[in-house]
């Protein structure tokens, strides 16, 4: 099973260039959700989403915009690259019922210089 | 608000040794507790949770109990392998939050053989 899938693995951008980072999975799941780690850190969730049509901001959200078009779709955009967004990208998903666990994706390393 | 504290790493020990990860927790209601680790270039997966107090998640040989009294949710090994070596993270779910996940800053094992 291919579960949670991030594209592209690595990036590197240049202060004020824009990218979306991809992210699909496979298993019919309602609540996705995207969070970045920075060195040292634990995880900050940007953006979620209860289903298709749906997103909410999570706690670092400035600077992204997400869509949901899909159940299985969840791409990130990055609208001004700032180096301050330089960190790993990480999309999950999980079921909609309570204490659901959570499966990740890979990750996706971006560099912002 | 909700937030989890986890002991600085990184945790260094030899193999066979016994491995204890603190983590605390601050949460109104009552949440659901987590540990999820992540291997080396890989993205995060469960390794174990409890939803309820004195509740004791277990898997792989590791376990942790949801103590309420002291807002704590410590991981224990009996005996690590240099396989364990990882990062471990400590993270709670806050009641009806759209299985949102608030994290550690997480600790870096390294088993030495």
């Amino acid at each position: 099973n291919a579960g949670v899938t991030q594209t592209p693995k690595f990036r590197i951008l240049k202060i004020g260039q824009s990218m979306t980072l991809q992210c699909t999975q496979d298993m019919n799941h309602n609540y996705m959700y995207w969070y970045r780690q920075d060195p040292g850190m634990g995880l900050k969730l940007i953006y979620y989403s209860v289903g298709a049509g749906i997103t909410d901001k999570g706690e670092v959200p400035n600077g992204y915009n997400v869509s949901r078009s899909t159940t299985e779709d969840f791409p990130l955009r990055l609208e001004l690259a700032a180096p301050s967004q330089t960190s790993v990208y990480f999309c999950a998903s999980s079921g909609d019922s309570n204490n659901e666990k959570l499966f990740f994706g890979s990750g996706t390393q971006l560099s912002v210089l | 608000g909700n937030s989890v504290t986890q002991m600085e790493g990184p945790v260094t020990l030899s193999e066979e040794a016994f491995l204890t990860i603190n983590c605390t927790y601050t949460a109104t209601g009552y949440p659901s507790l987590f540990w999820y680790v992540q291997y080396p270039g890989e993205g995060l997966q469960l390794l174990l949770k409890a939803t309820k107090a004195d509740d004791k998640g277990s898997n792989k040989g590791f376990e942790a109990t949801y103590r309420k009294e002291t807002t704590s949710f410590h991981l224990e090994k009996g005996s690590v392998q240099v396989s364990d070596s990882a990062v471990y993270f400590c993270a709670l779910m806050p009641s009806g939050g759209y299985n949102k996940l608030i994290f550690g800053a997480g600790t870096r094992l390294a088993v030495h053989p």
